[in-house]
């Protein structure tokens, strides 16, 4: 058990609708990213918050956004939902990127099938 | 480019056979490494991590890795394979003083045990 949760684990969805997963990072760590996973892209970076503010953005999409919440957990929402939005999508966090380590823990992940 | 190359697609080994997994990377400077395996259906487990000193690291589950900083490799070991060793396996590198949003992640190579 890393110590990240994610909710839901498991979500099916149509087409066009938007879902929102949430994820609570290990104790203590400021940094939460969010990764999607699918067959054909990999592991791809989304989107990076350390303690409430938006540190960095890899491949999201305009249609995806997320926000870090004071309490330091965070949500990953997604709308008009596509097809090829069915993925595995990780949580993960770290302490402090600045701090020794840099080591990233992940949640199990939050499987979004879009049918 | 800042890159990490596993080049093994997928790996078959006989059950109590010994394993290395491959691990190329190109960044500007001496990285953090990472090690991460991923049984189906769950989330990414940190195997083991190199940040300096020996350069052979010990992680989890009997595994090792040996990090040859004129081969920029960190090449990932096990004596004895376990048919539950069976997964896919990342490497990762993220850099010593930034922020863990510059962790890249191979494509990973899947680990095939036969009996």
């Amino acid at each position: 058990d890393s110590g990240v949760t994610q909710t839901p684990k498991h979500l099916i969805t149509a087409t066009g609708q938007r879902v929102t997963l949430r994820c609570s990072p290990r104790s203590g760590d400021l940094s939460v990213y969010w990764y999607q996973q699918s067959l054909d892209q990999g592991l791809q970076f989304l989107i990076q918050y350390y303690n409430g503010e938006e540190r960095a953005k890899g491949n999201i999409l305009e249609r995806f956004s997320a926000q870090q919440f004071p309490d330091l957990h965070s949500e990953l929402n997604l709308s008009s939902l596509e097809l090829g939005d069915s993925a595995l999508y990780f949580c993960a966090s770290s302490v402090d990127p600045g701090r020794s380590g840099n080591t990233i823990y992940f949640g199990e992940g939050s499987w979004l099938t879009v049918v | 480019a800042q890159s990490v190359t596993q080049p093994d697609i997928h790996i078959t080994v006989s059950e109590g056979a010994s394993l290395e997994l491959r691990c190329n990377y190109s960044y500007g400077a001496t990285p953090y490494l990472f090690w991460y395996v991923q049984s189906p259906g769950q989330g990414l487990q940190l195997l083991l991590k190199y940040f300096s000193g020996d350069t052979l690291v010990q992680g989890i589950k009997g595994f090792e890795a040996e990090f040859k900083r004129s081969q920029s490799s960190f090449n990932l070991r096990k004596p004895s394979v376990h048919w539950s060793d069976a997964a896919e396996y990342f490497c990762a590198v993220g850099p010593r003083n930034t922020g863990g949003f510059k962790t890249i992640f191979g494509a990973g190579t899947r680990l095939f045990v036969k009996a």
